[in-house]
């Protein structure tokens, strides 16, 4: 079982609905970061969490910390969200263990 | 202020070739990671540099190395290269403050 679990994998949605991508992980953290990568390769970050609730023009996260779950919402989406979202976990505890990675959720927003 | 470059985008290699991959850190960041993503997979921690010493490794061979320089920039190595090794490489920095890491374009290899 992978520590940093998404879903679902890919997602298609008509424009202007409403997403939610789910984020599940088993390891202790001191922050989780949402990232958008488009065709390419590009990794953009969108949020840094560590507790409560956050947003960015349409995009919101959210993450509870006893839960160990967080979720990432578009609202009003459009064609031009279409990307993979990934959540990454930045581990606690101290120590240079980098980010680890879910696999992804790839979302395709048609017009 | 200028974002995390990395040179080259694209590189193809042979099997059992050595490659040398670059990243600039943004101004300011003195620590730098290294990732390597697989076609349809989620990136993979492969070490961080801090003050130009590795400060934290994941789980791949000794022939994945790296450095880093004065102006902490850095540079992944990856020796006799296998076929497995074709991915997107994609470096990150974070400034001395905290836990957001700013992510390069990415170097895409191929192993043929």
């Amino acid at each position: 079982k992978n520590e940093v679990e998404q879903s679902p994998q890919n997602l298609t949605a008509q424009e202007g609905e409403f997403i939610t991508i789910n984020c599940s992980y088993s390891v202790g953290i001191s922050a989780l970061h949402w990232l958008q990568q488009h065709p390419g390769g590009g990794i953009v970050s969108l949020f840094m969490l560590s507790s409560g609730k956050k947003k960015h023009g349409r995009l919101i996260a959210t993450i509870n910390i006893q839960e160990k779950h967080s979720s990432l919402h578009i609202t009003a989406s459009h064609p031009r969200d279409s990307a993979v979202y990934i959540c990454a976990a930045l581990r606690s505890g101290g120590g240079a263990d980098g980010l680890t990675f879910g696999k992804g959720t790839h979302l395709i927003i048609q017009p | 202020e200028t974002g995390v470059t990395q040179s080259p985008t694209h590189l193809i290699k042979t099997r059992g070739q050595q490659v040398t991959l670059r990243c600039s850190s943004q101004s300011g960041h003195n620590t730098v990671s290294w990732y390597q993503q697989a076609l349809g997979q989620g990136p993979q921690f492969i070490f961080q540099y801090y003050r130009e010493e590795e400060n934290g490794r994941g789980n791949f061979p000794p022939r994945f190395s790296g450095l880093q320089f004065p102006n902490y920039s850095s540079e992944l190595n990856v020796n006799a290269l296998e076929l497995d090794d074709s991915a997107l490489y994609l470096c990150a920095s974070s400034p001395p403050s905290g836990e957001t890491q700013y992510f390069g374009p990415g170097t895409r290899l191929l192993v043929l």
